[in-house]
């Protein structure tokens, strides 16, 4: 199946740095998203992208579309403790009969932040 | 998690028994997915519903796995005579049309454990 490479796998960071992560794709997404999930928790979402080159934040995120469709990059600036869990991403088409909202996630990227 | 609910949080099975995961869409909302995650990996896609209709099960196995949807009450993840591997985490997404830009919202899950 579609496989989505996300990277990194892991970061172990200091309160107060920035943070980069991205995820790239061999076939193209309409929508990329990126969700957030904590331990015993479902995925939350942050941000969602809809058009190739957009560039969205929320708060301390930010997060571009890639202008290939093919990829995608999240930001977190001023990491703060609470910033802890995994990050995935998740590409979604439309225009397919069966698909309808489907997402395809990657493997994701576990934040720890030091105090 | 925007309303969609998931019972039981966790199930303890013993191999060869059967697990019955429930999902309650938002109010509102007529199509679910179903994803999987084991430890340590992204989540993968099951099966999609419509009310009474299974709209896309490439991602389910063929045999021990079903889901309906019927069209009163939650949607069901039905895993008949599970074995260890079975052993994960199974969320539960709505949307509310076949739109395929519709964010998704997950539940906060269903921790299968086959002892």
């Amino acid at each position: 199946g579609q496989q989505l490479n996300q990277s990194p796998q892991s970061m172990f960071i200091q309160e107060g740095e920035d943070v980069s992560m991205n995820c790239t794709s061999s076939s193209i997404f309409n929508t990329w998203l990126w969700y957030k999930q904590e331990p015993g928790e479902g995925p939350v979402l942050l941000i969602a992208l809809y058009k190739a080159g957009e560039l969205t934040s929320n708060g301390r995120l930010t997060a571009q579309f890639g202008i290939t469709r093919k990829d995608s990059f999240l930001n977190i600036s001023a990491s703060i403790p609470s910033d802890v869990g995994i990050y995935f991403c998740a590409g979604q088409r439309r225009g397919e009969e069966t698909s309808g909202s489907r997402l395809t996630f990657g493997e994701g990227t576990q934040l720890t932040v030091n105090p | 998690n925007a309303g969609v609910m998931q019972n039981p949080r966790h199930l303890v099975r013993r191999r060869g028994q059967e697990a019955r995961l429930r999902c309650s869409p938002v109010k509102g909302h007529s199509h679910v997915y179903w994803y999987r995650q084991l430890p340590e990996e992204g989540l993968k896609f099951m099966v999609y519903l419509q009310k009474e209709n299974i709209i896309d099960e490439s991602g389910m196995p063929k045999e021990r796995f079903s889901a309906e949807f019927p069209k009163e009450g939650p949607s069901i993840l039905r895993i008949q005579q599970v074995v260890r591997g079975d052993s994960a985490a199974y969320f539960c997404a709505s949307s509310p049309s076949r739109g395929g830009n519709e964010k998704l919202f997950f539940g906060s899950g269903t921790q299968l454990s086959v002892l």
